[in-house]
């Protein structure tokens, strides 16, 4: 098994472009997330899913969305991206089930807004 | 959301115990307790979860006491490989979702 995998790795995005971060599991895990974690700091929840075709908002939505139309696929989509999104982004994936709580990271994509 | 708060840094030598303390004033009946490492430049890694008293796997202990507003990592001897950022996660399956807290994260680092 591969795990999370995200694409890109890195990525440089000036003011106002758009872009999609990837995030594939293959793991069969119902849960998904993205979490984005600046510089020094903790990860920030920013959106999730349960299962495909249901998402809902974290604790940071503003400025993205999120489609999850397979099980495996959960891409996050920034539109005008703006400095303030300059950040590691962690996709992460979970069974939640029968009391398994354990989350499973990619191993993120750098994003710099310039 | 529960609140996590964590000791911004540890220092510890190899070989001694280390006891990495979260509170979590407002956990609600459901939540669990998960703890992850994280090294730098790469995702966080899972370490172990509780709900109440104390759970123990092949690398750390978690207790948790009976009012559940605290949780306690403990990892036995350490050693250089061992540093690195810890967080403790509050989080509850709710109405069909998940609704998750990261701590602010612990760095420990652990010298010869």
């Amino acid at each position: 098994n591969a795990g999370v995998t995200q694409t890109p790795k890195f990525r440089i995005l000036k003011i106002g472009q758009s872009m999609t971060l990837q995030c594939t599991q293959d793991m069969n895990h119902n849960y998904m997330y993205w979490y984005r974690q600046d510089p020094g700091m903790g990860l920030k929840l920013i959106y999730y899913s349960v299962g495909a075709g249901i998402t809902d908002k974290g604790e940071v939505p503003n400025g993205y969305n999120v489609s999850r139309s397979t099980t495996e696929d959960f891409p996050l989509r920034l539109e005008l991206a703006a400095p303030s999104q300059t950040s590691v982004y962690f996709c992460a994936s979970s069974p939640w089930d029968s009391g398994n709580h354990e989350q499973f990271f990619g191993p993120g994509t750098r994003l710099t807004v310039l | 959301l529960a609140k996590t708060t964590q000791p911004i840094s540890m220092d510890s030598y190899e070989g001694q115990e280390v006891n990495i303390t979260c509170s979590h004033n407002n956990i609600a009946t459901n939540d669990y307790i998960t703890w992850y490492q994280q090294f730098p430049s790469q995702g966080p890694r899972f370490i172990i979860q509780g709900y109440k008293t104390k759970v123990t796997n092949e690398v750390a202990s978690l207790f948790i006491p009976a009012d559940r507003k605290s949780s306690t990592l403990s990892l036995p001897r350490v050693s250089l490989s061992d540093t690195a950022v810890y967080y403790c996660l509050v989080g509850v399956r709710t109405g069909g979702g998940n609704k998750l807290t990261f701590g602010t994260g612990t760095q420990l680092k652990v010298e010869l």
